[in-house]
């Protein structure tokens, strides 16, 4: 079935180290996304990539990096220099064009060690 | 930037009972999306809008998008235990823009 498949599930990160979760997607959707959620709060987006090899800076990009090397793979790393990480994290994906419906994988919770 | 405002926060309901929710924007949305999250997992699109006016169906939730394009409303009729989790409404602004602005949820309990 077509979907989208976040890895892993439950990540832990150690004080000073980058961890990358991994989204994949099936859908051939040329759109991906990346939301990160707090308790109580709404989803606040990170990255996004309309097309391979481009992505632009969402609301809160300080501390995270991505690449879009394939159309199906929108991996993101968070790095050291994201002082508070842990959340929950979730990727998306929509056919191009404004105004698409955006579809969501699972999701990853990143917890500090 | 853009924001939305979603109520109520949280609400508790007698299963059977029906359920209604809003969302309202400083600005003017093109596209309204409903969608519902279960604990630990990611948001499922349940109603997509398109057009002021419209009223659009999917089984017991029924969403309409309100004539100003600046709120949107979510309605479920006889509640079920498995309604419960949190609500989200999405907005885009269109005009090129690709992001979504999101409701903070309301959080939906159906007491058996």
């Amino acid at each position: 079935d077509g979907g989208i498949t976040q890895s892993p599930k439950y990540l832990f990160r150690k004080e000073g180290q980058n961890v990358t979760l991994s989204c994949e997607q099936n859908l051939n959707h040329d759109a991906m996304y990346w939301y990160r959620q707090d308790p109580g709060q709404g989803l606040r987006l990170i990255y996004y990539s309309q097309i391979v090899n481009d992505f632009q800076k969402g609301d809160i990009a300080e501390g995270y990096s991505v690449s879009r090397e394939k159309k199906e793979s929108f991996p993101l790393t968070v790095t050291s220099a994201q002082k508070n990480p842990t959340a929950f994290y979730l990727c998306a994906s929509s056919i191009s064009g404004i105004n698409q419906p955006q579809h969501f994988g699972d999701g990853t919770r990143l917890s500090i060690l | 930037g853009q924001q939305l405002n979603q109520s109520p926060q949280s609400m508790f309901i007698q299963e059977g009972e029906d359920v209604s929710m809003n969302c309202t924007s400083s600005s003017i949305f093109n596209t309204w999306l409903w969608y519902k999250q279960d604990p630990g997992e990611g948001p499922v699109l349940l109603i997509a809008l398109y057009k002021a006016g419209e009223l659009t169906s999917n089984g017991r939730l029924t969403a309409q998008f309100g004539i100003t394009r600046k709120d949107s409303f979510l309605n479920i009729s006889a509640s079920i235990p498995s309604d419960v989790g949190i609500y989200f409404c999405a907005g885009s602004a269109g005009a090129g823009s690709y992001q979504l602005t999101f409701g903070k949820g309301t959080k939906l309990s159906v007491i058996p």
